[in-house]
């Protein structure tokens, strides 16, 4: 399968712990991206990688929450003291650079490509 | 802010007719907007993309819209099969200088195709 692949697919834990969630992109995409879905509502941002440099992160990530990609491959999601409020749905997505140029100053869009998604309830 | 709207939750349609989904946003026009679909406890998967200076879009059975004046896309699928019952989401990218996958997602459209 040349996916985006997330591990774990569900995992249940505890308030207060920590929990770790890895995604490897598809492999000649060099942008990666964590989303996170709750249910009912529609994917929201949460951080955006290109290699290994965390170029974009949204208000929602807070500083119980990290995302690295040390060698712009593979990226993991940590969340340290888990809250009930964390249980959702956390997507990986990555997608290549842009190769169509840009108009009017941005990007033409290119596709980007979700994983499976990882699932958290905290109990 | 920028907001995108998808007004019905939840839409119910007879196998073989056409179904019409509607994506609203606000403010200003994005350069591109973005279909989903999206199967229960799966990763939303990439339909179709519109930009700006495209009114309409076909791939197959699908059909995108893009109305600027009216800040508006319609989503169509034609000879509606009940393979086709998912939600569809659809999405812009946020801003112009964020980046091409820092995206708004509507809350998305459940489509129910009664055979």
């Amino acid at each position: 399968d040349t996916g985006v692949s997330q591990n774990p697919r569900h995992k249940i834990t505890k308030r207060g712990q920590n929990v770790t969630f890895r995604c490897d992109p598809i492999s000649e995409h060099n942008r990666l991206y964590w989303y996170r879905q709750t249910l009912g509502q529609g994917p929201e941002f949460l951080t955006y990688f290109q290699n290994e440099a965390q170029l974009e992160k949204s208000r929602l990530l807070s500083d119980r929450f990290s995302a690295e990609r040390p060698k712009g491959s593979f990226s993991t999601l940590e969340i340290q003291r888990t809250e009930q409020g964390d249980s959702a749905m956390y997507l990986c997505a990555s997608s290549p650079t842009g190769t169509g140029g840009q108009t009017r100053g941005f990007y033409s869009g290119n596709t980007i490509y979700f994983g499976e998604g990882s699932w958290l309830t905290v109990v | 802010s920028q907001k995108i709207e998808q007004n019905s939750e939840a839409l119910n349609i007879q196998e073989g007719k056409t179904a019409t989904l509607t994506c609203n946003y606000t403010n200003y026009s994005p350069a591109y907007l973005q279909w989903y679909r999206q199967d229960p406890g799966r990763g939303p998967v990439f339909l179709l993309l519109i930009r700006e200076n495209e009114k309409e879009k076909r791939k197959e059975r699908l059909k995108v819209t893009f109305d600027t004046t009216l800040k508006q896309s319609l989503f169509h699928i034609t000879a509606s099969q009940p393979a086709d019952s998912a939600t569809y989401l659809c999405a812009f990218r946020r801003g112009y200088g964020g980046s091409q996958g820092n995206l708004i997602f509507g809350k998305g459209t459940k489509l129910s195709v009664k055979p």
